[in-house]
């Protein structure tokens, strides 16, 4: 399978704790994105990278967010000190670094339950 | 700034009818416009989209849409619904999402 890939694919934490969580983007894809999707909302843009730089992060929702993508491949995304309200999907999509239409290739996501 | 609003949260149609779904964005650049469908815990697969070529742009699965510059309008269209369509659908802007309309088909 050839398609971005996330793990997990869910995760239940209390709040308070941190969690990680993991992006495999297309292998041929530089631009790596990072969206959050709340129930009944459409997905909400939180960061990407171009290789290994992260070129947009001002719409992390807090500092508790951080992302990295260390060498330009997978990429994760952690959330520290978890509260209630992170409780979301997480998605992730990887663009491939020709063309200029934006097109986007999503993963699967990332389910995120705090108690 | 980028911008969607897709009017109805949910649209019911029965199969073999025709399918609707409205999407009206404003964008202050020329906008790449987007259908993406999601089925239950799944990620967002890409429909189709516009990039300033043909106006009228087909998809997969038998969608189309058409953009209206001055109407500032991409709405979805599927002649013929089919049991299969029941998911939710989302305009996107770029990178900006709209709310989402849960497409239910009636047998």
């Amino acid at each position: 399978d050839t398609g971005v890939s996330q793990n997990p694919r869910h995760k239940i934490t209390k709040r308070g704790q941190n969690v990680t969580f993991r992006c495999d983007p297309i292998s041929e894809h530089n631009r790596l994105y990072w969206y959050r999707q709340t129930l009944g909302q459409g997905p909400e843009f939180l960061t990407y990278f171009q290789n290994e730089a992260q070129l947009e992060k001002s719409r992390l929702l807090s500092d508790r967010f951080s992302a990295e993508r260390p060498k330009g491949s997978f990429s994760t995304l952690e959330i520290q000190r978890t509260e209630q309200g992170d409780s979301a999907m997480y998605l992730c999509a990887s663009r491939d670094k020709g063309g200029t239409t934006e097109t986007q290739y999503f993963g699967p996501g990332t389910r995120l339950l705090v108690l | 700034a980028q911008s969607v609003t897709q009017l109805g949260s949910h649209v019911s149609v029965s199969e073999g009818a025709l399918v609707l779904l409205r999407c009206n964005y404003s964008s202050s650049v020329p906008p790449y416009l987007f259908w993406y469908v999601q089925y239950p815990n799944q990620g967002l697969q890409l429909l189709l989209k516009y990039t300033s070529a043909a106006t009228l742009v087909k998809g997969i699965n038998g969608f189309e849409a058409e953009f209206k510059k001055s109407e500032t309008s991409f709405h979805l269209t599927k002649p013929s619904a089919h049991m299969s369509d029941a998911a939710e659908y989302f305009c996107a802007v770029r990178l900006v999402f709209g709310a989402g309309t849960i497409l239910r088909v009636k047998s």
